[in-house]
């Protein structure tokens, strides 16, 4: 079965541009995760979707923000980029979160 | 509160054992398990919940001791395929829904 798709894969920024990134989850997962990793910072959670409803954030300013739609897929959108937005933003969906959670292989953001 | 993952790395030969531990001030409701390989996404590897239930799809074992609030995850026999870096992802009640992960092990295995 297809896996989580984040599209696009590579995004190059200038600061002060607005972004907004994609994640289809796998068939069948209403749970919609987001997580920034960077090489100092690690995995950081941003925030989590079921049905449409944010259920979760993190501690990230109000620049970062998130929609999920009817059919499971999501959105994240970062206004007023910095240079230290740039980093790997992953995507991951669960049918059940005690089964675990399948990661895309996530939009690589670089902001000059 | 982000685990403390030991040790930041290992290298091993193939056949070798390694443990992996994490650690959390906080108590926990799970701990899941992933292994991430370069440049590509994290893999989950098995979650471990309170009250000692276990689910995974991997040979890899791990315990949870809620009193210490660790994990451990035990990698037997390595073989080349193990190689990549290991992190927990800790959540601190049933309802959270958000994982906080440890900045991650890792682990090398040569021929």
């Amino acid at each position: 079965k297809a896996g989580v798709t984040q599209t696009p894969r590579y995004l190059i920024k200038t600061r002060g541009q607005q972004v907004t990134l994609s994640c289809s989850p796998i068939s069948g997962h209403r749970s919609v995760s987001w997580y920034q990793q960077t090489p100092g910072q690690g995995l950081q959670f941003l925030f989590e979707y079921f049905s449409e409803t944010q259920r979760n954030k993190g501690n990230f300013p109000g620049r970062f923000s998130g929609r999920q739609f009817s059919n499971s897929r999501s959105e994240m959108n970062v206004s007023t980029l910095e240079l230290g937005d740039s980093a790997l933003y992953l995507c991951a969906s669960s049918w059940e979160k005690t089964y675990g959670y399948t990661f895309g292989s996530g939009t690589r953001l670089t902001v000059v | 509160q982000q685990p403390v993952q030991s040790p930041q790395a290992v290298i091993l030969r193939e056949g070798e054992d390694a443990v992996i531990n994490c650690s959390s001030s906080k108590a926990l409701y799970s701990v899941h398990w992933y292994r991430q390989k370069h440049g590509e996404a994290p893999v989950f590897l098995m979650i471990l919940l309170k009250g000692g239930e276990q689910k995974g799809h991997d040979k890899i074992s791990a315990s949870f001791n809620e009193k210490k609030q660790q994990s451990s995850l035990y990698l037997t026999a390595s073989q080349l395929s193990y190689s990549g870096t290991y992190f927990c992802g800790t959540e601190n009640g049933g309802s959270n829904y958000k994982l906080t992960f440890g900045k991650g092990t890792l682990l090398t295995v040569n021929p």
